[in-house]
């Protein structure tokens, strides 16, 4: 089946220093998202991709949807304590199939 | 809009029991997922509605497992008998075509 490879899988950072994570798969994809997941709460969506080469941004949060359509990489400007959570990427193909989670890459900001 | 709705956040029950998971989605979405939530194995999708009718449900792990969705507003996933590996985060999240999903705060099983 199709499968999205999340890395890293963790990531310990200073506050304010930048972070990117990235997702990629041998499967072309139409749709790509961005989620977050704080404890004890369900994924938050973070930002939606629908084009090849898309850059979208949404305060400090910028993401791009691949060229080739097999990745996509999200980066956090600045980090602040609030950011820790876990993130996960998620991929559509063509019509009304199902979202593909990757397995998330979990965040810790040290103060 | 008060989101997609579930309960209970918690369920603590014994092995052997039968449990029932309930969802409310977002008026108007016209697909609801369930998912299960582990250290392990991360999200996986059991089963998905689209209009009310399961559409595939081969996420499903046993016949122990099953869902239904008798109208747009509500839908359970039920576990008879459950098992201590059923334990995990159960999620329902509904969603609009081809539109990213909305998630519910989940419910938290365990099976002693």
């Amino acid at each position: 089946g199709q499968q999205l490879n999340q890395s890293p899988q963790s990531m310990f950072i200073q506050e304010g220093e930048d972070v990117s994570m990235n997702c990629t798969s041998s499967s072309i994809f139409n749709t790509w998202l961005w989620y977050k997941q704080d404890p004890g709460e369900g994924p938050v969506l973070l930002i939606a991709l629908y084009k090849a080469g898309e850059l979208t941004s949404n305060g400090r949060l910028t993401a791009q949807f691949g060229i080739t359509r097999k990745d996509s990489f999200l980066n956090i400007s600045a980090s602040i304590p609030s950011d820790v959570g876990i993130y996960f990427c998620a991929a559509r193909g063509s019509g009304n199939t199902p979202l593909v989670f990757g397995k998330g890459t979990r965040l810790s900001v040290i103060a | 809009d008060a989101g997609v709705i579930q309960s209970p956040r918690h369920e603590v029950t014994e092995m052997g029991q039968e449990v029932t998971l309930r969802c409310k989605p977002i008026s108007g979405h016209n697909s609801l997922f369930w998912y299960r939530q582990t250290m392990m194995r991360g999200l996986e999708l059991l089963i998905y509605f689209n209009n009310n009718v399961p559409i595939d449900d081969s996420g499903m792990p046993e016949d122990r497992f099953s869902a239904k969705m008798p109208n747009a507003s509500f839908s359970t996933l039920k576990i008879q008998p459950s098992e201590p590996r059923d334990s995990a985060v159960y999620f329902c999240a509904s969603s609009t075509t081809n539109y990213g999903y909305t998630f519910g705060s989940g419910t938290r099983l365990t099976v002693v």
